[in-house]
């Protein structure tokens, strides 16, 4: 069965600390991998999303990373801040289908000052 | 722009009744799509369109219409709400370019009684 697992399930770190969110996906095949951040009460908004071919992208203090082989991916927050207290939710296509994602369950961060 | 925008904000039902959660983009995009979210659960897929006219179901659509009325407007029906439909709803849209993410509104959150 096609499965989008997130770890852990929720976190909190201080203000200033780095962080890393964990994404391993059973999904078969494999065209692509999103994460979102969705903050409270709001609608997830996209942060980055990797293809097969790459291993590393970034969208300012956020870095996801992709291992295709082991299936895993992870998202770096560095420096983090208040604002990134939220919810990030790795998502995948269901067999390639872009019109049928999997959602993780998410990993709920808290930024305490 | 606006981006996504849904009405209601929030809305409380008794089972049985029928109201219809409307949802506009002004992208121009030709994807949209209709999810629902519930506590330790990810974002499921109710109904999507790929371009106007068209409407496929998605991964719950049992219960639920839709109606793409034009390319910015993609409304969603519940006929005879139950209980089993109170959860937060999200519109989305989704542009045609390879690599894109979607875009979501701020939800609707609807409690059947």
């Amino acid at each position: 069965k096609n499965q989008v697992e997130q770890s852990p399930q929720s976190l909190i770190i201080l203000e200033g600390k780095n962080c890393t969110l964990q994404c391993n996906y059973t999904v078969s095949p494999f065209s692509n991998l999103r994460w979102y951040k969705q903050d409270t009460g709001r609608g997830p908004v996209s942060l980055t999303i990797m293809t097969f071919s790459e291993n590393t992208k970034s969208n300012g203090r956020y870095t996801a990373t992709l291992d295709a082989d082991t299936k895993q991916s992870s998202l770096h927050i560095t420096a983090s801040q208040l604002s990134d207290s939220a919810s990030y939710i790795c998502v995948v296509p269901n067999a390639g289908n872009n019109r049928k994602l999997i959602w993780g369950l998410g990993t709920s961060l808290a930024v305490n000052p | 722009n606006a981006g996504v925008t849904q009405t209601p904000k929030f809305q409380v039902l008794k089972t049985g009744q029928s109201m219809t959660l409307q949802c506009a983009q002004d992208m121009n995009h030709n994807s949209m799509y209709w999810y629902r979210q519930d506590p330790g659960m990810g974002l499921r897929l109710i109904y999507y369109s790929a371009s106007e006219g068209t409407t496929d179901k998605g991964e719950v659509p049992n219960g639920y219409n839709v109606s793409r009325l034009n390319k910015r407007e993609f409304s969603l029906r519940l006929e005879s709400a139950a209980p089993s439909q109170t959860s937060v709803y999200f519109c989305a849209s989704r542009p045609g370019l390879a690599g894109s993410g979607q875009y979501f509104g701020p939800g609707t959150r609807l409690t059947v009684l």
